[in-house]
């Protein structure tokens, strides 16, 4: 149950792309197709963006797109926003109804 | 609209004991199974345990197994969490969350648990 790992920052100026890495292990990332990924302004709940790797909650922009490639998965924001200046978690589905999250990737928009 | 409640959290010495609840409201509570997420002052997100719909199958991390209970009542739309043997390092903001896919699609606000003496 060790924590997936991320880079602890990424940043952007308006309008270009950030992608966010997120790797684990054949037992977590690269064994289910169970990822998700959360975006969390500070002292606020973390907000669902992605689930199940690739798919987009209803009102969630398209700017948000997820991927995976074996262990890694990882976190695509295009169009760089000052709105999207957050902490981002990737999450996944470890078996056995265990999760386990990613460590954590501060974005700034420069 | 979905709403999750967390209440419980405060000081508590170490080797002490509490009991977390979540309400909730706005869906179907007995049809999602629920977790317990926290996260420690200034640190990431740490998934803690999670329950079925039955609450028949529950769930936890390694660093809490014989230490915390999760458990809801359907027919009161509430989860619980009993903790027991706290530690300083149980200290954190705990979240109640809905699950569905793999994922946590709703969260509450979180309440504060601090284990010191």
């Amino acid at each position: 149950q060790s924590a997936l790992t991320q880079p602890p920052s990424a940043s952007g100026s308006p309008g270009q792309s950030v992608t966010i890495s997120c790797t684990g292990t054949s037992s977590d990332v690269g064994g289910h197709n169970y990822v998700s990924w959360y975006q969390q302004n500070p002292g606020k709940a973390p907000k669902l963006l992605i689930y199940e790797v690739t798919k987009r909650p209803s009102g969630v922009p398209d700017r948000f797109s997820g991927s995976k490639s074996g262990n890694t998965a990882s976190l695509t924001v295009s169009g760089l926003q000052a709105e999207d200046e957050a902490d981002f978690y990737c999450c996944s589905y470890a078996g056995s109804n265990t999760y386990v999250f990613g460590t954590g990737t501060k974005v700034a928009v420069l | 609209e979905v709403q999750l409640v967390e209440s419980g959290g405060e000081l508590v010495q170490p080797g002490g004991s509490l009991r977390l609840s979540c309400a909730a409201s706005g869906f179907t509570f007995g049809d999602y199974r629920m977790s317990w997420v926290r996260q420690a002052p200034g640190k990431g997100l740490e998934w803690v345990a999670d329950i079925r719909q039955g609450a028949g199958e529950k769930s936890y991390v390694n660093s809490v197994k014989g230490r915390f209970t999760i458990s809801r009542d359907n027919a009161k739309n509430s989860m619980f969490l009993q903790m027991s043997s706290l530690r300083a390092e149980d200290s954190a903001v705990y979240f109640c969350a809905r699950g569905i896919s793999g994922s946590f699609d709703r969260w509450g606000q979180g309440t504060l648990v601090t284990v010191s003496s």
